[in-house]
C-alpha cells in the first residue's frame, strides 16, 4: 500500500511570498495519478493539479506542480489572500486500485 | 452544470449501518469515462477515500473499510449510494461524493458534502 507524506505539516507564509509544498511517496508511483486538492474551511476539496503538472481548469498559473517517481511538489509563486487553505496531494494507483490522500499541509498567512 | 448531492441521516446509532445516496445532476451517471465516489473526512482530520463505482456495477474499496461498505449504482435515479456497517464513533465525518475521471484517476467535481454523527 502506498503511503504519501506531506511536508511541511504546517506552513506560515505572507501574501506575495512563494510556498513550496512537498509530497513523498513510500514508492515509486505514476506521476500520471498524482493530483493535487486545496480546501478551505467548509468546503469540499477542489481539484487543482493533475498528472502532476498540468493545471485544472480555472485554476491561476501562479499555481505549478512538478516531481516524479517518489518527490512531487506544488508550488505557488506568489501567494493572494485566497490561496491561504489546507493542501492535499492524491495518488491513485493500478494495482491494487485504490487510492490514497497525503495528510495535508496548512497554509497559513504569518 | 453537473452537481452532486449528498443526502441520509446525519445521526446514526452506534453498531447500525450508516446510509448515504448521491444524486447527480447536469450528467448522465451511465457517461462511460467516470467512475464515481465517496470520500470521507473526520473533523479536524485528513481525506479518506472509501471506494468509487462504475455505472456498471464495478466498484473498488478501501481494504481497510472493505468489510463494512457497500456502494451501489442506480442509473435509472442517477444516483450512486454507500452503505457502511457496524458503525462506531470512529466513523463520524464529513462524507463527500465525487466524479473521478477515471483516465487521470482524479476527482474533479465534488459534492459540498454531508456531516454524519455516530451517537447513540
Amino acid at each position: 500500500e502506498i503511503v504519501l507524506t506531506q511536508s511541511p505539516g504546517t506552513l506560515s507564509l505572507s501574501p506575495g511570498e512563494r510556498a513550496t509544498l512537498s509530497c513523498r511517496a513510500s514508492q515509486s508511483v505514476s506521476s500520471s495519478y498524482l493530483a493535487w486538492y486545496q480546501q478551505k474551511p467548509g468546503q469540499a476539496p477542489r481539484l487543482l493539479m493533475y498528472g502532476a503538472a498540468s493545471r485544472a481548469t480555472g485554476i491561476p498559473d501562479r499555481f505549478s506542480g512538478s516531481g516524479s517517481g517518489t518527490d512531487f511538489t506544488l508550488t505557488i509563486s506568489r501567494l493572494e489572500p485566497e490561496d491561504f487553505a489546507v493542501y492535499y496531494c492524491q495518488h491513485y494507483g493500478t494495482s491494487p486500485p485504490m487510492c490514497t490522500f497525503g495528510q495535508g499541509t496548512k497554509l497559513e498567512i504569518k | 452544470q453537473l452537481q452532486l448531492q449528498e443526502s441520509g441521516p446525519g445521526l446514526v446509532k452506534p453498531s447500525e449501518t450508516l446510509s448515504l445516496t448521491c444524486t447527480v445532476s447536469g450528467d448522465s451517471i451511465s457517461s462511460g469515462i467516470y467512475y464515481w465516489g465517496w470520500i470521507r473526512q473526520p473533523p479536524g482530520k485528513g481525506l479518506e477515500w472509501i471506494g468509487n463505482i462504475y455505472h456498471s456495477g464495478s466498484s473498488y474499496y478501501n481494504p481497510s473499510l472493505r468489510s463494512r461498505v457497500t456502494i451501489s449504482v442506480d442509473t435509472s435515479r442517477n444516483q450512486f449510494s454507500l452503505k457502511l456497517s457496524s458503525v462506531t464513533a470512529a466513523d463520524t465525518a464529513v462524507y463527500y461524493c465525487a466524479r473521478l475521471l477515471w483516465s487521470l484517476r482524479l476527482m474533479d467535481v465534488w459534492g459540498k458534502g454531508t456531516t454524519v454523527t455516530v451517537s447513540s
